[in-house]
């Protein structure tokens, strides 16, 4: 069965500060692994990844992927109030080509 | 990216009726994707809808519990169907919008009392 882990589960940390949210995985013919960012409902994508150690980079995000290893990390530096919010790591795969979603880091960024 | 609504926004439903949840865009895309995300749990695929055949559903939902329609390239409903307690979630329908990539609508936050 396809699977999507990621830790920690949830964090708080204080504006400025750096964090690295982790997603390992294992899924049969895979094809991609996504960010996503849900702050209410809707999930917002951050970054696709589809090479290893080609890092992708958005402002003060930024994630790689390990292909070998089978994970992917999600930075943030000098975090703001108005990134905190679920982030969610999804795998494109399997054997019908569907996303699978780990469960999500809560991320709490206080003042 | 393509831009997605999704009406309604949410619902308070009574047990045993059935709501239409409506997902339009705004370009036209071969796959629309519909998943469910319980409380305090990550996304579930539901089923892929592409137009001109039947959804597929993935394991552990049913047509007839959750039949989809796709009309066209830039639409597709949802229906929960005869809803309990446990239908109580936030819907969602997604579009490919490049290989891989795939984007979300607004969401329907559904409570079933």
């Amino acid at each position: 069965e396809d699977k999507v882990v990621q830790s920690p589960l949830s964090l708080v940390v204080h504006e400025g500060d750096t964090v690295t949210l982790n997603c390992s995985y294992e899924v049969t013919n895979f094809r991609s692994l996504l960010w996503y960012k849900q702050e209410k409902k809707a999930p917002t994508f951050l970054f696709m990844l589809t090479s290893s150690g080609i890092e992708k980079k958005s402002g003060r995000l930024s994630s790689i992927l390990d292909k070998k290893e089978l994970f992917s990390i999600l930075n943030i530096t000098a975090t703001q109030t108005g990134d905190s919010a679920v982030y969610l790591c999804a795998v494109l795969g399997g054997s019908n080509y569907k996303l699978t979603f780990g469960k999500g880091t809560l991320l709490t960024v206080n003042p | 990216s393509a831009v997605i609504s999704q009406k309604p926004s949410r619902d308070i439903c009574q047990r045993g009726t059935s709501l239409t949840i409506q997902c339009q865009v705004d370009s036209q895309v071969t796959m629309m994707f519909w998943y469910r995300q319980q409380p305090g749990q990550s996304l579930t695929l539901i089923a892929t809808a592409n137009q001109g055949s039947e959804a597929t559903y993935e394991s552990g939902f049913v047509i007839d519990k959750f039949p989809i329609s796709r009309p066209n390239l830039t639409f597709s409903t949802l229906t929960v169907s005869n809803m309990s307690p446990e239908d109580s979630s936030i819907y969602l329908c997604s579009v490919e919008d490049g290989p891989g990539q795939q984007y979300f609508g607004p969401g329907t936050r559904l409570t079933v009392t």
